[in-house]
């Protein structure tokens, strides 16, 4: 059973940038888009962007400009960072596993909070 | 942008049936997801291709679709059902193509 952690720090000032890692174990990497869906406080989740297997990315077109998403295979590891944040980037922070696009989010880590915070 | 609309509660009382409703222009056309999420925990799949159940999930989870509407239906509800549920589609047309609903949060009474 594939297992999906979230890391990265709580708190990040506005205008800086914020870095998150997803630890994948129990599962490969390959042949999955590796996903980042946030929530903001009171709002619905809202798919960020994936990073498929091969390296290729596709993002929200709201936050491409100020996005890039990698993935470490050797290292099992999922990357996001999303650069100038605003208090409107604070949200509940998850990566999620997909097969295919028509396939659910099929492993989705716990999540990590995020606040963006002087 | 596409929008899922779900009802923000449900209150049911142990044994009894629940049904969370999930609306969308275009969801006739759309295989419909639905997910659970307790409290601090990672979501999980209750139902995919708005009628099909992962292994491990008890078949008291159901999801059928009419017209607009998609549904969740959890027979003799338990209280290890309290948790938010979620609709996702794939909506081909949207710039953001994976689309999520406002969640509904299930209480036991």
């Amino acid at each position: 059973q594939v297992h999906l952690q979230e890391s990265g720090p709580g708190l990040v000032k506005p205008s800086e940038t914020l870095s998150l890692t997803c630890d994948v174990s129990g599962g490969s990497i390959s042949g999955f888009y590796w996903s980042w869906i946030r929530q903001p406080p009171g709002k619905e989740l809202e798919w960020v962007g994936y990073v498929y297997y091969t390296g290729s990315t596709n993002y929200s077109p709201s936050l491409r400009s100020r996005l890039a998403m990698s993935l470490d295979t050797a290292k099992k590891q999922v990357s996001l960072k999303l650069r100038s944040v605003t208090a409107a980037d604070s949200a509940i922070y998850y990566c999620a596993r997909l097969g295919g696009v028509l396939d659910p989010f099929d492993s989705w880590g716990q999540g990590t909070l995020v606040t963006v915070s002087s | 942008s596409y929008v899922l609309t779900q009802p923000p509660s449900v209150s049911v009382a142990p044994g009894q049936t629940a049904r969370i409703t999930c609306m969308g222009s275009n969801i006739g056309s759309e295989s419909v997801h639905w997910y659970q999420r307790k409290s601090g925990q990672a979501p999980i799949v209750v139902v995919y291709g708005d009628s099909d159940q992962p292994s491990g999930i008890p078949d008291r989870f159901s999801g059928s679709k009419s017209g607009n509407t998609a549904t969740l239906t959890i027979s003799r509800v338990e209280a290890g059902d309290a948790a938010d549920y979620f609709c996702q589609v794939w909506e081909s047309t949207s710039d953001r193509p994976w689309v999520f609903g406002g969640g509904t949060k299930l209480t036991v009474l």
